[in-house]
């Protein structure tokens, strides 16, 4: 069975923190895994992966992924309370729909 | 331009009840999804169009689902007889076709509350 597990499920930090998210996935006919930020509202996208060990960067968020071992990592610096939110991986397969995990719920404090 | 919209945002419906929820997608995109996101759980898919064609309707959970988009833009989930077990929020997403297929675009939502 397809599936996409996040960890942790939950997370507490200090604004200024780093924090790494991590989501491991098995998946038939891989074709992309996305990253989505979800506040009390629609999704919304940060990055899709596709290639191994190539760093997607937007800003303080970075993201890779690694094929082979199955995996990715979405990385934030510097942390802000504005980053707070459930942070969502997606696997899509080829001509099919998105496979989520359950999110990471990030809390950052002041 | 604008994004995916959905309407209603907030839908409160008695069981036993029947309920459309409306998605409008962006312009241009043929792909369209429908997702249902339980409390504290990721999006999970009901189903998708390519154009006005159905393609996957494997994740709609029962035969009370049921979706359409006739004319290959705006589409509509209907739930008839609703349960408390539908209670949830109902995302649409859209994306343009092959290369950037997977990168979809979500819509705010539709709540769904069943009493």
């Amino acid at each position: 069975e397809d599936k996409v597990v996040q960890s942790p499920l939950s997370l507490v930090v200090h604004e200024g923190d780093t924090v790494t998210l991590n989501c491991s996935y098995e998946v038939t006919n891989f074709r992309s895994l996305l990253w989505y930020k979800q506040e009390k509202k629609a999704p919304t996208f940060l990055f899709m992966l596709t290639s191994s060990g190539i760093e997607k960067k937007s800003g303080r968020l970075s993201s890779i992924l690694d094929k082979k071992e199955l995996f990715s990592i979405l990385n934030i610096t510097a942390t802000q309370t504005g980053d707070s939110a459930v942070y969502l991986c997606a696997v899509g397969q080829a001509g099919t729909a998105l496979i989520f995990g359950k999110g990471t719920t990030l809390s950052v404090s002041s | 331009g604008a994004g995916v919209s959905q309407s209603p945002r907030y839908k409160v419906a008695k069981r036993g009840q029947d309920v459309a929820l409306r998605c409008d997608p962006i312009s241009g995109h043929v792909s369209l999804f429908w997702y249902q996101q339980a409390l504290g759980q990721g999006p999970e898919f009901l189903t998708y169009f390519q154009n006005e064609a159905q393609l996957d309707k494997s994740g709609l959970p029962s035969d009370r689902f049921f979706a359409e988009r006739p004319e290959g833009s705006v589409s509509t989930l209907k739930i008839q007889r609703t349960q408390q077990e539908d209670s949830a929020v109902y995302l649409c997403a859209s994306s343009l076709p092959s290369g950037s297929h997977n990168e979809q675009f979500f819509g705010p939502g539709t709540r769904l509350t069943v009493l």
